[in-house]
């Protein structure tokens, strides 16, 4: 059973800085994994933000970055806003299926 | 810009068959492969699989014994079958696009509701 790990909650200030990381339990993540991000608002479907470790979709705010970092996907966060607050899915890709993290809840406090 | 709403009944007995419909504007199914996701209430996401118009398909493992994606490019539409439903496929289901070269989710429907209850 893969298991895909998150960061279950983070706290950050408005203006801040924060990383969330997205760890696969078969080693450490790679770009052949894709790593896609979703954030998702209480209520609302998920939405879409980066794919394949980096990229941004049209609509992706450019405060919203992805990378690899210590064998992990991760998404940045650079000058967080009130309405960054949100949770935050991580998705990778296993040969043929792919697996959500359990996801971030991120407070920007 | 592709637009998906998810469509079908909210509420399936335990052991019947789950059948959703998405239909997509904005969009050609030839463009996309098609996919399912689901969330049980206050819980996480989980991939339940997708098909291209093609026919090519993948589905979770965890899943795949149960589960058909169906395409129909007629009406430009297309569906999930999940049977044998229990209290665990309680959960909002969506529908998404899936670009097989960017490898990315791209669009999602605003998710219907199916409670599993007799």
């Amino acid at each position: 059973q893969t298991v895909v790990t998150q960061e279950p909650s983070l706290t950050v200030s408005p203006g801040g800085t924060v990383t969330l990381t997205c760890a696969s339990s078969t080693g450490a993540v790679t770009s052949g994994y894709y790593p896609n991000w979703f954030q998702q608002k209480p209520g609302q479907a998920p939405r879409a933000l980066i794919y394949t470790t980096s990229n941004k979709h049209s609509w992706t705010p450019a405060r919203f970055s992805g990378s690899l970092l210590g064998g992990k996907a991760a998404l940045t966060l650079s000058g967080v806003q009130p309405e960054d607050e949100a949770e935050y899915y991580c998705l990778l890709y296993y040969g043929g299926a792919w697996v959500f993290g359990g996801g971030t809840k991120l407070t920007v406090l | 810009q592709v637009q998906l709403q998810e469509s079908g009944p909210g509420l399936v007995k335990p052991s019947e068959t789950l059948s959703l419909t998405c239909t997509v504007s904005g969009g050609s199914l030839s463009s996309y492969y098609w996919s399912w996701i689901r969330q049980p209430p206050g819980k996480g996401l989980e991939w339940i699989g997708y098909m291209s118009y093609s026919g090519s398909a993948s589905y979770n493992p965890s899943l795949k014994s149960r589960v058909t994606i169906l395409v129909d490019t007629s009406k430009n539409q297309f569906s999930l079958k999940l049977t044998s439903v229990t209290a665990a496929d309680m959960a909002v289901y969506y529908c998404a696009t899936y670009s097989s070269g960017g490898r990315a989710f791209d669009y999602w429907g605003q998710g219907i509701l199916v409670t599993v209850s007799s």
